[in-house]
């Protein structure tokens, strides 16, 4: 069974770098698949903000694409996420995922994050 | 960018009901069309993929349909555990896979 747990400070400070881990387990993210951040600002819609593949290729939603790096190590079997320069804007709840053909298919249970000083 | 509309944004109903959500995209977006399911505190729940094509372990009461640019949901008969969200996703677009602004089901 494919879990994934997301992990990382849940509060962060206007100006500073979110950072975000996904750890994986039940699948090896060296075989394949793309995995993913999504989030989810408090009362509303899903906002898809990234993907990458285990060879490293990414793709970011252009509206974040200046903000957003995603990274994998495959020897912890996880992938991250960091989001610079954050605002109030950037509080959300942020879910990884296990992409198939772009699908998410599988998902961590989210973890609040709240830009506040 | 594929924008991706979902109507109505809420209704109620009663256990039992038959229940229809449609989903349009500002483009042609062939299957390329998913449906989740997310209830308070949750993550989103995968249900139906490729339009049409119901996730292992989802009941069979939920389908879905369409291809190109509209997109129905159907719930046949209403179960009190199918109060919920549920968020239409294109993947069609390599870039990002945008979601739906969501139908919240509540109970009549």
């Amino acid at each position: 069974q494919v879990q994934l747990q997301e992990s990382g400070p849940g509060l962060v400070k206007p100006s500073e770098t979110l950072s975000l881990t996904c750890a994986v387990s039940g699948y090896s993210i060296s075989s394949g698949y793309y995995w993913g951040w999504i989030r989810q600002p408090p009362g509303k819609g899903l906002e898809w903000i990234g993907s990458i593949y285990h060879s490293g290729s990414t793709y970011y939603n252009p509206s974040l694409k200046s903000r957003v790096t995603i990274s994998v190590d495959t020897s912890k079997n996880q992938f991250s996420l960091k989001l610079s320069s954050v605002t109030a804007a950037d509080t959300a709840v942020y879910y990884c995922a296990r992409l198939a053909n772009r699908v998410p298919d599988y998902w961590g249970q989210g973890t609040l994050v709240t830009v506040s000083s | 960018d594929i924008q991706m509309t979902q109507s109505p944004s809420s209704l109620s109903a009663s256990v039992g009901d038959r229940v229809t959500i449609t989903c349009r995209a500002s483009q042609s977006i062939s299957s390329y069309l998913n449906w989740y399911q997310q209830k308070p505190g949750k993550a989103p729940k995968l249900l139906i993929y490729a339009a049409s094509s119901l996730q292992s372990g989802v009941p069979s009461r939920f389908s879905g349909s369409g291809s190109g640019t509209d997109f129905t949901l159907t719930i046949s008969s209403l179960q009190p555990e199918d109060f919920a969200t549920y968020y239409c996703q294109q993947s069609y677009s390599t870039l990002l896979g945008t979601f739906g602004p969501g139908t919240k089901v509540d109970i009549k």
